[in-house]
């Protein structure tokens, strides 16, 4: 089965703390492709990351990093010095080689920066 | 620009009638999606198109249609028999399979119907 849990539903964090989005997935196929979206209040999803299962290296990107380990099969987002902007609904999502038009999106974890 | 452009942003239907949502894009991307997003819910996929004129349902299909007549465009049409239309709808497309394996997929503004 193919399966992202985003277990976290909401998390409310005070400007300028760090904070860490758990993403949990099951899947069969040795070969797979993870990604991150956020969704602001507009509702467009705006692509942030893809990872290859073949490279668990992490992952820097300004404020944001992941953490990949297939160990445990998680794909960890964490957010350093949040900032208001960073409102927003973020989802884990988990794509096969075999089914590639299948994208498996966890239910997101809605995230409050305040002020 | 290259984007995804869906129309229009809000929509509203009595019940019984069909509406369509649009979805163009000009990314030359081969394949396109539909979504369609409850409340607090993630996104389940109602039809997928990997090329011009074919298209493959996804989980929630019934109540909806589709066609892939242009590559650039891909119209939902949500008829009188979904039962419960009232949800924000986005569509996403691909570069397909011409792309690599890890192709990811990209997003439109989205659609918000409500029928009243």
């Amino acid at each position: 089965a193919q399966k992202v849990t985003q277990a976290q539903t909401e998390i409310s964090v005070v400007e300028k703390e760090d904070v860490t989005l758990d993403c949990v997935y099951e899947t069969r196929d040795t070969t797979y492709y993870l990604f991150w979206y956020k969704q602001p209040p507009s509702g467009e999803l705006v692509f942030l990351i893809r990872r290859n299962s073949f490279d668990e290296q992490n992952e820097i990107s300004g404020r944001y990093s992941w953490n990949f380990q297939k160990s445990t099969s998680s794909f960890n987002f964490t957010i350093t010095a949040s900032q208001v902007v960073d409102s927003a609904v973020y989802f884990c999502a988990l794509r096969g080689l075999y089914n590639f038009n299948k994208f498996y999106f966890g239910s997101g974890t809605k995230l409050n920066v305040k002020p | 620009d290259g984007g995804i452009t869906q129309s229009p942003k809000y929509l509203f239907r009595k019940e019984g009638q069909n509406v369509t949502l649009s979805c163009e894009q000009n990314l030359n991307h081969d394949a396109m999606y539909w979504y369609r997003q409850d409340p607090g819910q993630g996104l389940r996929l109602i039809y997928y198109s990997q090329i011009v004129n074919d298209f493959q349902k996804g989980d929630i299909a019934e109540g909806y249609s589709v066609s892939r007549e242009k590559k650039e465009s891909f119209p939902l049409t949500v008829t009188s028999a979904q039962k419960n239309p009232t949800a924000f709808y986005l569509c996403a497309s691909s570069i397909g399979l011409a792309g690599n394996p890890a192709d990811t997929q990209y997003f439109g503004p989205g659609t918000r119907l409500t029928v009243l």
